[in-house]
């Protein structure tokens, strides 16, 4: 098993520009969820999805969206890209939700760059 | 608001000395905590959760509610232990809320 996979590694985009970053969870996991984190920072929550819906959001503006498909790959799309928005993206899978399976399972994350 | 904290973005100690992460936290209710790991070049880790009150490579964390703190101790540093530490709070179902991390480096 290859663990939760994240496509692509490394991107730079220039501001303005919309950005798609993916992620494959660990087979037989059903929710997916994406952090930011900045540099010198710990990563940040931004969504949380479980059976292909919304189960929770941060503190992030509307720029930034995302889904999960039936196969409960999912995506984080960022619009109006900023300087700000350069971070590393991790996606985290798990089982389930709920405390009892609260184990989150990270991929290694894509460096995003904004010019 | 949940929060928590890493007073040490830096911590370094010699081989065999013991070692002290802190890491407070501030939560409205029962709360579940984590520590995750991420060694150089590979991805963030579950290290060990309170609710298991395990030991993993040695290291114990015990939720102290009257101080609100989760600090992660090990009694005798190895030079592998060093590596960033992430302390985490868990909100709701599935958010996790991290602390600002602190970096181990364990001197030969």
């Amino acid at each position: 098993d290859a663990g939760v996979t994240q496509s692509p590694t490394h991107l730079i985009k220039t501001r303005g520009q919309h950005v798609t970053l993916r992620c494959s969870p660990i087979s037989g996991h059903k929710s997916v969820s994406w952090y930011q984190q900045v540099l010198g920072q710990g990563p940040q929550f931004i969504f949380q999805y479980y059976e292909k819906e919304e189960r929770g959001r941060g503190n992030f503006p509307d720029r930034f969206s995302a889904r999960q498909f039936p196969n409960y790959s999912s995506e984080l799309n960022v619009n109006a890209l900023l300087l700000g928005d350069s971070a590393l993206y991790l996606c985290a899978s798990s089982l389930a939700q709920g405390r009892l399976n609260t184990e989150a399972f990270f991929g290694q994350g894509t460096r995003l760059t904004v010019v | 608001a949940q929060r928590v904290t890493q007073p040490e973005k830096l911590l370094s100690v010699f081989k065999g000395a013991p070692v002290e992460l802190k890491c407070n936290y501030s939560y409205s209710g029962s709360p579940e905590l984590f520590w995750y790991v991420q060694y150089s070049r590979q991805r963030l880790q579950l290290l060990l959760r309170h609710i298991s009150r395990e030991s993993i490579k040695g290291f114990t964390a015990d939720l102290n509610k009257g101080e609100t703190s989760f600090h992660l101790k090990k009694p005798f540093a190895q030079e592998e232990d060093s590596a960033m530490y992430y302390c985490a709070l868990l909100q709701g179902a599935q958010k996790l809320v991290f602390g600002q991390g602190t970096r181990l480096t364990i001197n030969p």
